[in-house]
């Protein structure tokens, strides 16, 4: 089973709109953490956005949040006023257990995004 | 800021050639890990360390082998190329704790002919 499933290969978002990343994962840890990445057509990771399981709250970076549904293992990605710039891939990965496993991200298939004038 | 250094940024090779792809960081990070991004298939692990000689294997480590002798170093080796390792190669790095995100290299272009 995937752990990490992006249901939207590609979507369009109009300049200026919000836009919803979909996101869903499969674990029976209790800790876990839950990561966006953006990846332009340059080719780099960059780092958007962290949830971790015990957080209350939905994580906020800027024009980034994180709708972080636990019951519904879903953590959405949600890009507010979309720029020409947000145009890029999109992933989302998952840190399973405790620290020491830190350095083992799971990664889903991405969803490319377009913002279009 | 020089953060995660990947060397080559490309390279092609022939089928059964041996070489070594280079990652560097400079954070004093303890965990280092490599990616293999494949078409359609997103980032798949290949190997980690968690600090200086301690390496594992991620969720496809067939033909590569890794090393960590000092903090900073991290280099992935393909023992003999096989066309099914063409890909594009990310090495990353973080700090110690569970929130800290993965800081990624520009990554190496693969081609095995």
């Amino acid at each position: 089973a995937q752990k990490i499933t992006q249901t939207q290969p590609g979507m369009f978002v109009q300049e200026k709109e919000a836009v919803t990343l979909d996101c869903t994962y499969d674990t029976s840890d209790p800790s876990y953490g839950l990561f966006w990445y953006k990846q332009p057509s340059s080719g780099e990771m960059i780092f958007l956005i962290y949830q971790g399981s015990y957080d209350q709250q939905n994580a906020t970076e800027g024009r980034y949040s994180l709708n972080f549904q636990k019951a519904r293992k879903s953590a959405n990605l949600v890009i507010s006023a979309s720029q020409l710039g947000d145009s890029a891939m999109y992933f989302c990965a998952m840190r399973e257990g405790r620290a020491g496993t830190a350095s083992k991200l799971t990664f889903g298939t991405g969803t490319r995004l377009q913002v279009t004038l | 800021n020089a953060g995660v250094t990947q060397t080559p940024k490309f390279q092609v090779l022939k089928t059964g050639q041996s070489m070594t792809l280079q990652c560097a960081q400079d954070m004093n990070h303890e965990y280092m890990s490599w990616y293999r991004q494949d078409p359609g298939m997103g980032l798949r692990l290949i190997h980690y360390s968690v600090g200086a000689g301690i390496t594992d294997q991620g969720e496809v480590p067939n033909g590569y082998n890794v090393s960590r002798s000092t903090t900073e170093d991290f280099p992935l080796r393909l023992l003999s190329a096989a066309p099914s390792q063409t890909s594009v190669y990310f090495c990353a790095s973080s700090p110690f704790g569970p929130i800290q995100p993965q800081h990624f290299g520009d990554g190496t272009r693969l081609s095995i002919l």
